[in-house]
C-alpha cells in the first residue's frame, strides 16, 4: 500500500520569506499528487495536481510544486508568502488503480506572521 | 456550480447509539468518497462508492457502513458509537472515471462528538 510522508508538521515563516513544504510518498509504479490546503475554518480545497507531463505543476496563489520521481518527492513552494496562506497544507496521492482514493500525509501547519 | 455539501454540520451522540451523515455530490459526479480526519490519525480514506456501489473501502471496522442513491448522494452510517469515532467525516465527490476521475473536492464535513 502507499503511504505519504510530509517533513515538517509545523513551520513558521514572516511575511515575504520563501516557502518550500516536503512530501514523500512510497510507491512504486505511476501516481497522480496533489497539494489540498485547508484554511482555518473552511473546507479543503485543491491547490494543485500532477499527473503527468510537465514535472513542475503551478497552482492557484502562486503555489507551485514539482515532482522528482527518482526521489518520490512533490514539494511545494512559493517564492514569499502572505499573512493569509496560513492553512493546513496536506500531500496526498492516488495511484492509477481506477480509484479516486487519496492516501494523505499527516499535513503541515503553516503559520506565516506579518 | 454548487460545490459539495454535507449534512447536518454538527452532531454529538452518545456512545452506543448510531448516526447517519449526508453527502451531495457536484452534479454531475458519480463517485463519492467518505474520509475521517482526526488530529492523531489525520485524514483516513473509508469507502468510495460510484453507481451506487462501493468501489473501494478503507481499513475500518463494519460498524462504518455507507450507500450511494441513484442520484449519486451518499450516506454514511456509525453504529454502535465509541468515544474515538469522534471526528471531521469529510466527503468528497469527483467524475468517477477517466484521469478527471482523481481529481476530488471536498466538503465542509460533519462535526461528529461522542459523548
Amino acid at each position: 500500500a502507499q503511504s505519504v510522508s510530509q517533513h515538517n508538521h509545523h513551520v513558521i515563516l514572516s511575511e515575504a520569506a520563501s516557502l518550500e513544504l516536503g512530501c514523500n510518498y512510497s510507491y512504486g509504479g505511476t501516481v497522480n499528487l496533489f497539494w489540498y490546503v485547508q484554511y482555518p475554518g473552511q473546507h479543503l480545497q485543491l491547490l494543485l495536481k500532477y499527473f503527468s507531463g510537465d514535472p513542475l505543476v503551478k497552482g492557484i496563489k502562486g503555489f507551485e510544486a514539482e515532482f522528482i520521481k527518482s526521489k518520490f518527492s512533490f514539494n511545494l513552494r512559493k517564492p514569499s508568502v502572505q499573512w493569509s496562506d496560513t492553512a493546513e497544507y496536506f500531500c496526498a496521492v492516488t495511484v492509477n488503480s481506477g480509484y479516486s482514493t487519496l492516501t494523505f500525509g499527516k499535513g503541515t501547519m503553516l503559520l506565516v506572521s506579518p | 456550480k454548487a460545490g459539495v455539501t454535507q449534512t447536518p454540520r454538527y452532531l454529538i451522540k452518545t456512545r452506543g447509539q448510531q448516526v447517519t451523515l449526508s453527502c451531495s455530490p457536484i452534479s454531475g459526479h458519480r463517485s463519492v468518497s467518505w474520509y475521517q480526519q482526526t488530529p492523531g490519525q489525520g485524514l483516513q480514506f473509508l469507502f468510495e462508492y460510484f453507481s451506487e456501489t462501493q468501489r473501494n473501502k478503507g481499513n475500518f471496522p463494519g460498524r462504518f457502513s455507507g450507500r450511494q442513491f441513484s442520484n449519486s448522494r451518499s450516506e454514511m452510517n456509525v453504529s454502535t458509537l465509541e468515544l474515538g469515532d469522534s471526528a471531521l467525516y469529510l466527503c468528497a465527490s469527483s467524475l468517477g472515471f477517466g484521469t478527471n476521475s482523481y481529481e476530488q473536492y471536498f466538503g465542509p464535513g460533519t462535526r461528529l462528538t461522542v459523548t
